[in-house]
């Protein structure tokens, strides 16, 4: 069965690096989505993708975040400068279609620790 | 605003025994409903999801959920547990006129007990 992957699984950083998280998503699937959960806390939408645009964002997702498909297999969440709360785990999920009853499928997550 | 409720943070069952972990949910238009489960160290898996039509639906490893507009429920139901269902479960809500954004509970970790 097809399933969306991430890379890496785990990232220490020092606060104010730049981190790019990466996912592979399910290969006939067009919208690509991030979504992050600090530790105790809710999953929390970030932001979704189509056709090399963002399509939706939430407040969360500050100029610090960027998004990108830079090939035709990889979708990337940029951090560009760190902080000590974007300590979390990053989930990247993937669906065919856009419809609000579509399933997205999650990948395993990247847990990023900012020291 | 879209919300979602899990109002147990834990729920403990005997193997064996059925299993309910509850969801109420709060959402303007038609609500789309799901439930996730997440493994240590894994993703998110899909179990199950409304959409439309019948109240019971059922998903993956037996599971099911019974939808309840007049109570605004989704509770997530199995008649025997296992101890592999030891897990966090996630309900999920998405809204007509919310976009493609999930909003999620909180989460309710399963403990089934040998």
């Amino acid at each position: 069965e097809p399933e969306v992957t991430q890379t890496p699984s785990h990232q220490v950083t020092q606060m104010g690096q730049e981190v790019i998280l990466r996912c592979v998503p399910i290969s006939n699937h067009l919208y690509f989505y991030w979504y992050r959960q600090i530790l105790g806390q809710k999953v929390e939408f970030l932001v979704s993708f189509y056709n090399n645009e963002i399509s939706e964002k939430s407040e969360i997702f500050d100029d610090q975040f960027s998004v990108e498909r830079p090939d035709g297999s990889n979708f990337t969440l940029k951090i560009r400068s760190t902080k000590l709360e974007d300590s979390a785990m990053y989930f990247c999920a993937s669906s065919e279609e856009r419809e609000v009853w579509e399933t997205q499928y999650f990948g395993p997550g990247t847990r990023l620790l900012v020291l | 605003a879209q919300s979602v409720a899990q109002p147990e943070d834990q729920v403990n069952v005997a193997e064996g025994n059925p299993l309910t972990v509850k969801c109420t949910y709060s959402v303007s238009g038609n609500p789309y409903l799901f439930w996730y489960v997440q493994y240590p160290n894994r993703g998110l898996q899909f179990l199950l999801k409304y959409i439309t039509g019948d109240n019971l639906v059922k998903g993956s490893y037996g599971f099911e959920a019974e939808f309840n507009k007049s109570q605004t429920s989704f509770h997530l139901k199995k008649p025997s547990a296992l101890v592999s269902d030891s897990a966090l479960y996630f309900c999920a809500v998405r809204g007509d006129n919310y976009g493609q954004n999930f909003v999620f509970g909180p989460g309710t970790r399963l403990s089934v007990l040998p």
